[in-house]
């Protein structure tokens, strides 16, 4: 059964930082890509970032390029997103999600994990 | 960037009832094998988003039938032939054609 559970999430001051987690079960994540997406509360989905299968091409939504950066230790079958300089606008929750299998998108979700961002 | 724009923004169905979901692209989502990487995702009330329809490949697994998606190029449909009550929640629209992905604002469907 293919299954994300993601982690990490907290309570952060403003210019703070945050490694979120993504562990992955009933599949292998050097076959697929995988995305990070967040949700403002009370707000829409908002794409982030995604590392493909190769686990080296990485993609980041403008806004967050030079304070997101996504990796994954295949070791681990884990992605991560380590977030610096947090913002309050950053506070969402944190869903990770994989690729299907020819392209990106979000066939699975996890539950997610939320980061709160204030002083 | 590619623009998503869902209309309507809330949707009140009768069930059993029939409704339908509008999306439109700023740009072609056709790529060049012929395919639309268009996706459609509900999250229902406390829940993780969950993929519903991708254009080129079809229903999610255990997706029921009265759920349809068509359109190409830059506008889209979804379709419930018959709303049921836990069809209640947001549905959004997504293009996986280019980076950055980007969502419809988000439909959100109840029960009259």
């Amino acid at each position: 059964q293919v299954r994300l559970v993601e982690s990490g999430g907290g309570v952060v001051q403003p210019g703070g930082s945050l490694r979120l987690s993504c562990a992955a079960s009933g599949f292998t994540l050097t076959n697929y890509g995988m995305q990070w997406v967040r949700q403002a509360p009370g707000r829409g989905l908002e794409w982030v970032a995604l590392i493909e299968n190769d686990g080296i091409n990485k993609y980041y939504v403008d806004y967050v390029k030079g304070r997101f950066t996504i990796s994954r230790d295949s070791s681990k079958n884990t992605v991560y997103l380590e977030i610096n300089s947090l913002r309050a606008e950053d506070t969402a929750v944190y869903y990770c999600a994989k690729d299907p299998p020819t392209r990106w998108g979000m066939d699975v979700w996890g539950k997610g994990t939320t980061v709160t961002v204030s002083s | 960037d590619i623009v998503m724009t869902q209309s309507p923004l809330s949707l009140p169905v009768t069930p059993g009832e029939p409704a339908s979901i509008s999306c439109r692209s700023s740009q072609s989502l056709l790529n060049s094998k012929g395919y639309n990487y268009l996706d459609w995702y509900v999250q229902k009330p406390g829940q993780s988003p969950q993929l519903l329809i991708s254009l080129d490949s079809g229903r999610a697994s255990g997706v029921p039938d009265r759920f349809s998606g068509s359109g190409s190029g830059t506008d889209f449909t979804l379709k419930i032939s018959r709303v049921e009550a836990e069809d209640v929640g947001v549905y959004y629209c997504m293009q996986a054609l280019q980076t950055p992905i980007t969502f419809g604002q988000g439909t959100r469907l109840e029960i009259k």
